[in-house]
């Protein structure tokens, strides 16, 4: 079975800065994919950004961007210039190629110090 | 972009009743849904698999007759939670599947929220 792993349960940043949550996962499977997920106070779960395994570009979403190194089995969030409404829970997800469901990490919660 | 809707969104009912709470994707057909639950700072769960006009697929340890599920259309999912007790109390996420088996897009209800009285 797969596992997500997030090792910090809470990170802060100062607002304009630059701030990166760490995700490392474990499969036996080569093609998957993955994605992180925004979870602000309203609980409603916003996709910020996804990765499919078989691509070695990383994918970026305007501020956001990640550092997938797949033989590492890490996937990291990096956000920049940090706003206020970057304030949320975040989780790292994983998804089978075939499969359907989420497995998520147990998610960081990120602090914007204005 | 593509919507999911959940509800109620927040639901209270007594110890011992049953509450039944509707995921319905309102702009798209959704052959399969997921229910998640997520309990107070933790992370979300998966319960169980809706594929429409067939049963559920349930992951261990999720009993199958105290949480109902039913895919009766291709928009609509239902999850009933029978006879409730205060350890149900939680966030309930349902998220559906757009398109075939080739295409990957989910979308994610904004939630429900039960307390069990």
């Amino acid at each position: 079975a797969q596992t997500v792993t997030q090792s910090q349960p809470e990170m802060s940043v100062q607002e304009a800065e630059t701030v990166t949550l760490s995700c490392t996962y474990d499969t036996s499977e080569s093609d998957y994919y993955l994605f992180w997920y925004k979870q602000p106070p309203s609980r409603q779960m916003i996709l910020v950004i996804r990765q499919e395994a078989y691509k070695q570009q990383n994918a970026t979403e305007n501020r956001f961007s990640v550092n997938f190194q797949k033989a590492a089995k890490s996937f990291s969030l990096k956000i920049s210039d940090s706003q206020l409404g970057d304030a949320a829970m975040y989780f790292c997800a994983y998804r089978s190629s075939y499969g359907q469901n989420f497995v998520f990490g147990p998610g960081t919660r990120l602090s914007v110090l204005p | 972009g593509a919507v999911v809707s959940q509800h109620p969104s927040w639901v209270i009912c007594k110890s011992g009743t049953s509450v039944k709470i509707e995921c319905r994707s309102l702009d798209f057909q959704a052959t399969t849904m997921f229910w998640y639950r997520q309990f107070p700072k933790q992370s979300l769960m998966l319960m169980a698999t809706s594929n429409e006009g067939s049963k559920a697929t349930y992951e261990q340890g999720v009993e199958k007759d105290k949480f109902l599920i039913n895919h009766a259309s291709l928009t609509l999912s239902t999850l009933t939670v029978t006879s409730a007790h205060p350890e149900d109390s939680s966030f309930y996420i349902c998220s559906a599947k757009r398109g075939g088996p080739s295409t990957d897009t989910q979308y994610f209800g904004p939630g429900t929220r039960l307390t069990v009285l």
